[in-house]
């Protein structure tokens, strides 16, 4: 079973970028059938989809923060990352990153999560 | 952009009783391109259901999915403690990938 974690800063300054991680083990983060995505969660506010890649370097963004969002990835590593620039308060939340199953339209559910990880942007 | 809306907001039952939670998107959704999670306090979303009714890897058998097009249902047969948490839906596939607002399923 593959594991993820994400890591990064806890705390961002407004009008900064939020850079944060995530790490896969137990699995292979260049298997075809996947893809890697990045979602968040407002404190007590539902779940958003921010973006995900593919091993080959395919990118998906969800149109409301495309222009502040890049991900990207490093497969010796076994890691992606997300950073999102000009960040204000509301962009406070848990930042989680989790791996799709594959469909023939794209990414489909996401099957693994990170334990997420807490941004808070404040000066 | 696919909006999923889901009903009701609050769900309030007892142990022992069957909960039936509604997706409604905004378009048709193809392929049955649905998943339901349920997330606990504290905890990251868990994968229950894809493809609107195929159940995720080790999740019972009281938990199943039904509905097309545009109306998606998640039914929990027979309510046992842990199952009294938050549910979302979620379009997947095509850009923008979009989840519903949730579901709070309380202990009456």
């Amino acid at each position: 079973q593959p594991q993820l974690q994400e890591s990064g800063p806890g705390l961002v300054e407004p009008s900064e970028t939020l850079s944060l991680t995530c790490t896969v083990s137990g699995g292979s983060i260049t298997n075809s059938n996947y893809y890697w995505g990045w979602i968040r969660q407002p404190p007590g506010k539902e779940l958003e989809w921010i973006g995900t890649i593919y091993y080959s370097g395919n990118t998906y963004y969800n149109p409301s923060l495309k222009s502040r969002v890049t991900i990207s990835i490093d497969t010796s590593k076994k890691q992606f990352s997300l950073k999102l620039n000009s960040v204000t308060a509301a962009d406070t939340a848990v930042y989680y990153c989790a791996r799709h199953k594959l469909t023939v339209a794209g990414p489909g559910g996401l099957d693994y999560w990170g334990q997420g990880a807490l941004v808070i942007v404040s000066s | 952009e696919i909006v999923l809306t889901q009903s009701p907001g609050t769900l309030s039952l007892s142990p022992g009783e069957r909960a039936t939670l509604s997706c409604r998107a905004s378009q048709s959704i193809s392929s049955n391109y649905l998943a339901w999670y349920q997330q606990k306090p504290g905890q990251a979303p868990r994968l229950l259901i894809y493809g609107a009714s195929t159940r995720a890897t080790g999740i019972p058998d009281r938990f199943s999915g039904s509905g097309s097009g545009t109306d998606f249902t998640l039914t929990i047969s027979r309510l046992e403690p842990e199952d009294f948490v938050v549910y979302y839906c979620q379009r997947y596939g095509s850009s923008p990938l979009t989840f519903g607002q949730g579901t709070r399923l309380d202990i009456k």
